[in-house]
């Protein structure tokens, strides 16, 4: 089975300023990574995915994360934040075998403050 | 990218009655659909996995007669909520699979359920 932590549920940063997102993942197979963002009332946004190949992955909204296999991490990072980036962000995990479910992390609040 | 839509969007009804939320793939076909519910401020838990044509596996607590999944083809699945209750609450998010080389999962936007 997989699992997939997310260390920090809230994190609030002033309007500019760099932020990162912290996820760990466990799992016994190898994995693909996603980094979903969810506005609020709304459904899931695929940020970014790492599938295979460079371990930097850029993403939409100028996210991009890095995979580290030696640390089991897929932090999400981003060098300025804007206001409009204020959301939940979730960190997952599913399994190469088509048709797998995903596993989500807990969540990330990120409030972007003026 | 391929749509999923979800209807409706909102709802609310009343303790004992029924609910059908629809969730459909819009351009592509879904050989896959999931079934998620939200509850406020927490991530998503998934309730069941349905695959076309076939019965959807639920997942361990989750009740099969009350949460009654149908994916009878191959862009169409629903979710029926019997004899609701207040706790049954909940935001719904469905997402589909294509079935293509990694299976990416796209979500609807969710449907809030409320029950008074």
């Amino acid at each position: 089975a997989q699992s997939v932590t997310q260390l920090d549920s809230q994190v609030p940063v002033f309007e500019e300023a760099p932020v990162e997102l912290r996820c760990n993942y466990s799992s016994s197979v190898s994995v693909y990574l996603f980094w979903y963002v969810q506005y609020p009332n709304q459904g899931l946004q695929l940020l970014l995915k790492y599938l295979s190949g460079s371990t930097l992955v850029k993403g939409i909204n100028g996210f991009e994360a890095e995979f580290n296999k030696s640390q089991t991490s897929f932090h999400l990072r981003k060098p300025s934040v804007h206001i409009s980036d204020t959301a939940e962000y979730f960190c997952a995990v599913r399994k190469e075998t088509s048709g797998s479910r995903l596993t989500f992390g807990e969540g990330t609040q990120l409030t972007v403050n003026p | 990218g391929a749509v999923v839509s979800q209807h409706p969007s909102w709802v609310i009804c009343k303790s004992g009655t029924s609910v059908k939320i629809e969730c459909r793939s819009l351009d592509f076909q879904a050989t896959t659909m999931f079934w998620y519910r939200q509850f406020p401020k927490q991530s998503l838990m998934l309730m069941a996995t349905s695959n076309e044509g076939s019965k959807a596996t639920y997942e361990q607590g989750v009740e099969k007669d009350k949460f009654l999944i149908n994916h009878a083809s191959l862009t169409l699945s629903t979710l029926t909520v019997t004899s609701a209750h207040p706790e049954d609450s909940s935001f719904y998010i469905c997402s589909a699979t294509s079935g293509s080389s990694y299976n990416e999962q796209f979500f609807g936007p969710g449907t809030r359920l409320t029950v008074l």
